[in-house]
C-alpha cells in the first residue's frame, strides 16, 4: 500500500526563522517519486521539487532544501530565513510505477509565517 | 497566469442544480486529471484521461460525470449532489505519466452544495 504522511498539522514560525516539514511515505515499490507542492491561499498547487528514488542526494534551491532519506523513509522540506510570502499549505506525494498517473498525498502542513 | 484555467472560481448550487465545471490547458500535455481537495484529508483522484480517453475512474458516484473533448479541455458535470460534495476541485495535466515530471494544476473551483 502506498501512504505518505505528513504529522504536522500546522507550523506558526517568526520570519527570519528555520522551519522543517516532515514528510513520512510507505511503499513496497523500488522504484517511486516523492515530490512537494505549494498551496498559496489563492489554491492552485505549485510544484517544488521531484525525486526519484534513486538519487538520495540532498537538494538545494535558494532558501529551500530537501532531505531524503530512504533509511527512515523521510523526505523532509526545510526554508531557511522563512519570509511572510512562504505562508501556504505544504504537500508531500509519492507516485509509483505501479500506480501510474495517481499520486498520494500527505494531508498538508499548514505554515504560517508571522510578520 | 497558470497554464491549467479553471472556471468558475467559486459556485454555490442547490442539490437539484446541474452545473459544470470547466478546465482548460494550453501546455500541450497529453493528460488530464480531476482532483477532490477536502478539509483535513488527502488530495483524492477522481478521473484520469489520458489522449482524451478515460483510463481511471476511482469509484466516483455516479452524480459527477467527466468530459474531455480534446486534449486541452477537461469539464465535470454535476447534478443532484451532496452538501458533503462541498470542496475544491483542482483540474491538473502532465504530459505523459505524472510521475515523470510532476501535475501542473489550476486553481481550483471552490463548490458548495445547499
Amino acid at each position: 500500500a502506498q501512504k505518505v504522511t505528513q504529522a504536522q498539522t500546522e507550523i506558526s514560525v517568526v520570519e527570519k526563522e528555520d522551519v522543517t516539514l516532515d514528510c513520512v511515505y510507505e511503499t513496497r515499490d523500488t522504484t517511486y517519486y516523492l515530490f512537494w507542492y505549494k498551496q498559496p491561499p489563492s489554491g492552485e498547487l505549485v510544484f517544488l521539487i521531484r525525486r526519484n528514488s534513486f538519487d538520495e542526494q540532498n537538494e538545494i534551491s535558494g532558501r529551500y532544501s530537501w532531505n531524503f532519506q530512504k533509511s527512515t523513509s523521510s523526505f523532509n522540506f526545510t526554508i531557511t530565513a522563512s519570509q511572510v510570502v512562504d505562508s501556504a499549505v505544504y504537500f508531500c506525494a509519492l507516485g509509483t510505477g505501479n500506480t501510474g498517473n495517481q499520486f498520494y498525498f500527505g494531508t498538508g502542513t499548514s505554515l504560517t509565517v508571522i510578520p | 497566469e497558470t497554464g491549467v484555467t479553471q472556471t468558475p472560481r467559486h459556485l454555490v448550487m442547490g442539490m437539484t442544480n446541474k452545473k459544470s465545471l470547466k478546465c482548460e490547458q494550453h501546455l500541450g500535455h497529453n493528460a488530464m486529471y480531476w482532483y477532490k481537495q477536502s478539509a483535513k484529508k488527502p488530495l483524492e483522484l477522481m478521473f484520469v484521461y489520458s489522449l482524451e480517453e478515460r483510463v481511471e475512474n476511482n469509484s466516483v458516484p455516479s452524480r459527477f460525470s467527466p468530459e474531455c473533448p480534446n486534449s486541452s479541455h477537461l469539464f465535470l458535470h454535476l447534478h443532484t449532489l451532496q452538501p458533503e460534495d462541498s470542496a475544491l476541485y483542482l483540474c491538473a495535466s502532465s504530459q505523459g505519466q505524472a510521475m515523470n515530471y510532476g501535475y501542473t494544476f489550476g486553481s481550483g473551483t471552490r463548490l458548495t452544495v445547499v
